[in-house]
């Protein structure tokens, strides 16, 4: 069956600092995976797109690295800010038409 | 608007009423998704449009549950006698290709009371 698990759940972490999301995965075909921010209460806007071939992608602040042998993904964020605020939602697409499956994501909190 | 546009943003219904919920995909993406989002819950998925055919409509979790999306535009998801179970936000995304990146838009909150 095709899943997408997302660690931890929920992390509170001081402003300033880093922290790491993980995904794990066991969906197949693989075509490639995405990680998205989703604010309270708006939709969720894309982050990184990784295909098999890509190990580590940048956007700003944000890097992503997936490993797809093992089937893991992490997001790292650096220097938090109390935008970052968000939920962070992993989403696996499997090659052919764009199944996608998504993970619960992980709730940020940066606090102050 | 250059991004996905949804409405209404709030809706509230009685059980039994049914609702209409609209969706303006980017222009020129041919690609459009349905997802439902419970309060605290991740995306499911409800259907996947390419063009006006919807090749994957297994996520519809009931025949009261339709879409129909016409002039590969605009999309409307129907949800006929409504139930209490149903209140989520629903969100609607588009993307130029089967591949590429979805755009979401703000999605519609649906309370059935």
């Amino acid at each position: 069956k095709n899943q997408v698990e997302q660690s931890p759940q929920s992390l509170i972490i001081l402003e300033g600092k880093n922290c790491t999301l993980q995904c794990n995965y066991t969906v197949s075909p693989f075509s490639n995976l995405r990680w998205y921010k989703q604010d309270t209460g708006r939709g969720p806007v894309s982050l990184t797109i990784m295909t098999f071939s890509e190990n580590t992608k940048s956007n700003g602040r944000y890097t992503a690295t997936l490993d797809a042998d093992t089937k893991q993904s992490s997001l790292h964020i650096t220097a938090s800010q109390l935008s970052d605020s968000a939920s962070y939602i992993c989403v696996v697409s499997a090659t052919g038409f764009q199944k996608l499956v998504f993970g619960t994501g992980t709730r940020l909190l940066v606090s102050p | 608007g250059a991004g996905v546009s949804q409405s209404p943003s709030n809706k509230v219904t009685e059980k039994g009423k049914d609702v209409e919920l609209r969706c303006d995909p980017i222009s020129g993406h041919t690609a459009l998704y349905w997802y439902r989002q419970r309060l605290g819950q991740g995306l499911e998925f409800l259907i996947y449009f390419q063009g006006n055919s919807a090749p994957d409509k297994s996520g519809l979790p009931s025949d009261r549950f339709s879409a129909e999306r016409t002039g590969e535009s605009v999309s409307t998801l129907t949800i006929q006698r409504t139930q209490q179970e149903d209140s989520a936000v629903y969100l609607c995304a588009s993307s130029f290709s089967e591949s590429g990146e979805l755009f979401f838009g703000e999605g519609s909150r649906l309370t059935v009371l």
